[in-house]
């Protein structure tokens, strides 16, 4: 079955540190992959995504993630952390063999310390 | 930017009710799809929606679900009867080509009591 592990529950960084949120997947099909963020109450934005090609991927506000297919991992990176980046932060998941629908990961909640 | 739009946001229903969520997706857009996120939990897909016919569904989206797309603009969900672990925040989605990426809306939270 397909699944999309993200480790980290909670990450604390502080403001201007770097930050990268770890994503793991288990999928029988070449994916596609996403990071989305969602601050409370709000809907999901998308940061980013990767389809084919390049697999340094750069995103909106900063962010970038890294496709290793060896490791079957899409790490989200941001060089420099602002606190408006405090939210949470969900890795996601399709493949058209899937039916294109996207598999979401648990979810990591950043907190930004001044 | 266009916006996937969803109303209302916030229900509050009885067990037992039938609820209505509506969604209205970037015009251009065609494939539509409902996930929900139970408080504390994953985002769980729901239905996929192209071409005027369900394409796939979830184990989650029995026989009180049902999506229609009524007018060409709108794509609602609909609850037959309600049942307390109904309660979540439900997504609509839609996105012109599956490689461009999901538009999310706000969510409508749906509180059944």
């Amino acid at each position: 079955a397909q699944s999309v592990t993200q480790p980290d529950i909670h990450i604390t960084v502080s403001e201007g540190a770097s930050l990268e949120l770890r994503c793991n997947y288990s999928y029988g099909a070449t994916p596609y992959l996403f990071w989305y963020v969602q601050s409370p109450g709000q809907g999901l934005q998308l940061l980013l995504k990767y389809f084919s090609g390049d697999t340094l991927v750069q995103g909106i506000k900063g962010f970038e993630a890294e496709f290793k297919r060896s490791q079957s991992s899409f790490n989200l990176r941001k060089p420099s952390v602002h606190w408006s980046d405090a939210a949470e932060y969900f890795c996601a998941v399709g493949a058209r063999e899937y039916g294109n629908k996207l598999v979401f990961g648990a979810g990591t909640i950043l907190r930004v310390k001044s | 930017e266009p916006e996937v739009t969803q109303t209302p946001s916030h229900q509050v229903t009885q067990m037992g009710q039938e609820v209505i969520l509506r969604c209205v997706p970037i015009s251009n857009h065609l494939y539509f799809y409902w996930y929900r996120q139970i408080l504390g939990q994953k985002v769980e897909f729901l239905v996929s929606f192209y071409n005027n016919e369900i394409s796939e569904k979830s184990e989650i989206f029995d026989d009180q679900f049902s999506v229609e797309r009524p007018d060409g603009s709108n794509f609602t969900l609909k609850i037959r009867s309600t049942k307390l672990e109904d309660s979540a925040m439900y997504f609509c989605a839609s996105t012109e080509l599956e490689e461009y990426g999901y538009t999310f809306g706000s969510g409508t939270r749906l509180t059944v009591v």
